[in-house]
């Protein structure tokens, strides 16, 4: 399996400012032939569902909001909320989709308001 | 807009089978690999497994000896049989949809499952 692992496991970020969250996968998740990272990023509110927010390490959903920024590639990824708002409280997930044996999700990061 | 929900049993006792059914509403049930991923209560996401419309299959290399899927196209239902379970299988249990890389982009809200006695 490819292992993911985010960081920090929880971080508090005042209203207006920026909250950044850090995912590492253990093996590269590049196809090379093509430069596509197979890496997505989910929300989950609490009683919620997860909520699919960026797939391709970097291409935000349709109707996401543009405070939340995906970037990255090969093993180490980013998710920035360039301006936290009460309504992102939420849990975190980074995910890859590399491997066709098994997807595998990180541990998730909370983000809560300072 | 293609919607999920998830049925089954809330409770199963130790050592019985899980069973569960996602049925499709909204759209084609030919258009999305589906799939079935789970998270006990406080923890983190895991991947159970898919299935596609054909009847084509991938689950879990951990889970793969208790797991099986399948796919009624007429009803528009996929659904879980999760075999010999115990407590570490309490989880909520969600129904997704996604293409064929991976991508889960419709959930259903998920449904709790308890393994006891």
């Amino acid at each position: 399996d490819i292992v993911m692992t985010q960081s920090p496991d929880s971080v508090a970020v005042s209203l207006g400012e920026r909250a950044t969250i850090k995912c590492r996968s253990s093996q590269s998740v590049l196809r090379t032939s093509d430069n596509n990272n197979f890496l997505a990023w989910y929300q989950q509110k609490p009683g919620q569902p997860p909520k699919l927010l960026i797939s391709w390490a970097s291409t935000r959903e349709s109707g996401v909001p543009d405070r939340f920024i995906g970037s990255g590639s090969g093993t180490d990824f980013t998710l920035t909320i360039s301006s936290l708002q009460a309504e992102d409280v939420a849990l975190y997930y980074c995910q890859q989709y590399f491997s066709s044996l098994s997807w595998t999700f990180g541990q998730g990061t909370k983000v809560e308001i300072k | 807009q293609v919607q999920l929900q998830e049925s089954g049993p809330g409770l199963v006792k130790p050592s019985e089978t899980l069973s569960l059914t996602c049925t499709v509403s909204g759209g084609p049930i030919d258009s999305f690999y589906w799939n079935l991923i789970r998270q006990p209560p406080g923890r983190g996401l895991e991947w159970i497994g898919y299935i596609y419309h054909s009847g084509a299959s991938n689950y879990n290399p951990s889970l793969k000896s208790r797991v099986t899927m399948s796919v009624e196209r007429s009803s528009k239902q996929f659904s879980l049989k999760l075999t010999s379970v115990t407590a570490a299988d309490t989880a909520v249990y969600y129904c997704a949809g996604g293409g064929r890389y991976g991508i889960f982009d419709i959930w259903g809200h998920g449904t709790l499952v308890i393994v006891s006695s």
